[in-house]
């Protein structure tokens, strides 16, 4: 049984196209989080929600746009798709936010190649 | 600016012997270490923390060393066996600007254990 579980594991499309990602967490957790790894293997936070509210906004292009329409969803949409978003983008959860010390619980995440 | 480092991109070792990680940072706020391992294809997964208070944690096999005034931690695994092989990430994290649970990742360590 999935705690958090990612759709679709890969994805491969057009440059100039928009694409969703989707996230559940089945864990009761209140906060969600959107990573990317980058080629370099670098992994980055771009966004967190908590209770279907933004929290963490780094610096990310606004071509992203998160979404979250109950708290155990968190879906990731991208507009006009460059080569350079192709990564890998990992969805986490977490209990609860503004609690220290919480462990992050990570989905298996999504492949996203930009052609 | 990379504030979590890895300097070592692979660590190869034999079963049975000691593999030690090493990370380094460079933000004195930082005050809680994480790390976490991660399988290809797979999410990271939550493995040991510490927290600033302390110099040393163990978990089983697994023992975290932090080291504040050089600002470096160190993940060991005694005896290593040929499951330990993956992708380790070192993580931190602070109070900075009351977002107490955003990660801070290094670009990971590959591990390969021998048999």
């Amino acid at each position: 049984d999935t705690a958090v579980s990612q759709t679709p594991k890969y994805l491969v499309t057009q440059m100039g196209n928009d694409k969703s990602i989707k996230c559940e967490q089945n864990l009761g957790h209140d906060t969600m989080y959107w990573y990317k790894q980058d080629s370099k293997k670098f992994l980055k936070i771009m966004f967190s929600y908590n209770n279907k509210e933004l929290i963490i906004n780094e610096t990310v292009p606004n071509r992203f746009s998160p979404k979250s329409p109950d708290k155990a969803h968190l879906n990731l949409h991208i507009n006009s798709l460059e080569l350079g978003d192709s990564a890998v983008y990992f969805c986490a959860s977490s209990p609860r936010w503004g609690v220290d010390r919480e462990t992050q619980y990570f989905g298996p995440g999504t492949r996203l190649l930009v052609l | 600016d990379q504030q979590v480092k890895q300097n070592s991109p692979s660590l190869s070792v034999q079963e049975g012997r000691i593999s030690i990680l090493n990370c380094d940072y460079t933000n004195s706020m930082f005050d809680y270490f994480l790390w976490y391992k991660k399988y290809p294809a797979e999410g990271p997964t939550f493995l040991i923390s510490i927290s600033s208070i302390k110099d040393k944690n163990e978990d089983g096999r697994f023992t975290v060393f932090l080291n504040k005034s050089a600002k470096h931690l160190s993940l060991h695994i005694v005896p290593s066996q040929p499951g330990d092989s993956a992708v380790y990430f070192c993580a931190a994290t602070g109070h900075y600007g009351g977002a107490t649970n955003k990660l801070i990742f290094g670009t990971g360590t590959l591990l390969a254990v021998q048999p």
